[in-house]
């Protein structure tokens, strides 16, 4: 069975300073890896996703991720960070079913960027 | 905006109430989904149409009830809810294309704002 582990749960930091939310994943098929981020008060949103291809992803807002097959990890990184950055971010991972995929989710790492 | 609108945005009800929330999508996907979201849990799946398929995560109970009268619309029907069941239930559609069995799609999906629902 697929799941997903996202191995901090609160991450603080400072503006500009770099940052690494980790992602782990258990799949016994192949995997499709997603990142999203939630806003206050807002529902989720696509940061990037990895299907297939080259393992270092780029997303939006200046995001990338890394798939390490032989780590089962993808985790989301950001060279820079900016206060606006603060937000919930959720790993997932694609379930396979009959008509199509549905996503599971970890349980969620806040991001708090301070100045 | 996102395409995805929930309706309402906040309900409070009492555990002998029955009530519906409602989920509609102007993106023309044909694909909608149902997760919980509880504090200090990972998002729950609940309930998927696709292709006018209905997959349920077997742990919801059956006070929780879905329906999908058309690819546009989905709503999650409740009663006799317990406190535990406080949280936001957020929508989402996608769409769906390729062969059955898993074959990659858009897994792009879009949410809506979400319910928060509170149950007394």
């Amino acid at each position: 069975a697929q799941s997903v582990t996202q191995l901090d749960s609160q991450v603080p930091v400072f503006e500009e300073a770099p940052v690494e939310l980790r992602c782990n994943y258990s799949s016994s098929v192949s995997v499709y890896l997603f990142w999203y981020v939630q806003y206050p008060n807002q529902g989720l949103q696509l940061l990037l996703k990895y299907l297939s291809g080259s393992t270092l992803v780029k997303g939006i807002n200046g995001f990338e991720a890394e798939f390490n097959k032989s780590q089962t990890s993808f985790h989301l990184r950001k060279p820079s960070v900016h206060i606006s950055d603060t937000a919930e971010y959720f790993c997932a991972v694609s379930v396979p079913y009959q008509a199509g995929t549905a996503l599971i989710f970890g349980k969620g790492t806040t991001l708090s960027v301070s100045s | 905006e996102t395409g995805v609108t929930q309706t309402p945005r906040h309900l409070v009800m009492g555990m002998t109430n029955k009530k519906s929330l409602k989920c509609e999508q102007h993106l023309g996907h044909n694909a909608m989904y149902w997760y919980k979201q509880s504090a200090k849990k990972p998002l729950e799946l609940m309930f998927v149409y696709s292709l006018e398929e209905r997959v349920e995560n077997n742990s919801v109970p059956s006070r929780f009830s879905p329906e999908c009268p058309n690819s546009s619309h989905l709503f999650l029907h409740l009663h006799t809810l317990q406190p535990e069941d406080s949280a936001l239930y957020l929508c989402a559609s996608s769409q769906v294309w390729g062969p059955a069995g898993g074959q990659a799609t858009n897994e792009k999906l879009f949410f809506g704002s979400g319910t928060q629902l509170s149950v007394l």
